[in-house]
């Protein structure tokens, strides 16, 4: 199973909307409703952002959206603040198991 | 408040073996699944295996069958990841995970266990 393919890298400056992608297959993002996206700051475990394709946890702000088309998540940051300046990571279902991302660095500029 | 706390810094040699631990505070875990998740370096996430709490049922990524076991003890809510012969290249970050049986949303995550093998 290889990983979902994400961009390396994706800039913007504070107030700015930034989108992320997350493509798979079939297999995983277009075949389960079971997308999730993960922040990162360095040194920090991930943090779950999004579960379910587009549902957010207490807690997370609206800033983060998401959806799903076909064989491909994306995730956008609305607003952008500092402290988005992070990684992040998609996560999909895959029979039995889970796959992440590749991983995108999100820089605030 | 939830919590999942990992065992400390590991330095190792290559061949020895290892076991990292992953402990629920403040809440039982019967009907969770724990997932283990290695970080090298510089480089993303990758699950490498699952275990579920109440009834030990295990699954692994493809690439890490044959290459670690998952483990978990109910009784003291730790769950477990081993390695019988570590190599170089398992020098690694590893966090372990919760989720809800049935759910996909992996909401609690530990410190980290730092593993770093060396001749």
């Amino acid at each position: 199973q290889s990983a979902l393919t994400q961009p390396r890298s994706v800039s913007g400056s504070p107030g700015q909307s930034v989108t992320i992608s997350c493509t798979g297959t079939s297999s995983d993002v277009g075949a389960y409703n079971f997308v999730s996206w993960y922040q990162q700051h360095p040194g920090k475990a991930p943090k779950l952002l999004i579960y379910d394709v587009n549902k957010r946890p207490s807690g997370v702000p609206d800033r983060f959206s998401a959806s799903k088309s076909d064989n491909t998540a994306s995730l956008t940051i609305s607003g952008l603040q500092s402290e988005d300046d992070a990684d992040y990571y998609c996560c999909s279902y895959w029979g039995s198991i889970y796959v992440f991302g590749t991983g995108t660095k999100v820089s605030v500029l | 408040e939830v919590q999942l706390v990992q065992s400390g810094i590991e330095v190792k040699k290559p061949g020895e073996s290892l076991k990292i631990s992953c402990q629920g505070s403040a809440y039982s875990f019967s009907n969770y699944w724990i997932g283990w998740v290695r970080q090298m370096p510089g480089q993303g996430l990758e699950w490498m295996g699952f275990v579920h709490f109440s009834d030990s049922e295990t699954r692994y990524s493809p690439s890490f069958i044959g290459q670690v076991t998952v483990s978990a003890d109910r009784s003291i809510n730790t769950a477990y990841i081993q390695w019988s012969s570590l190599k170089a290249s398992d020098t690694a970050l590893y966090y372990c995970a919760a989720a809800l049986h049935g759910t996909a949303r992996w909401d609690y995550w530990g410190q980290g266990s730092l593993v770093a093998v060396s001749s």
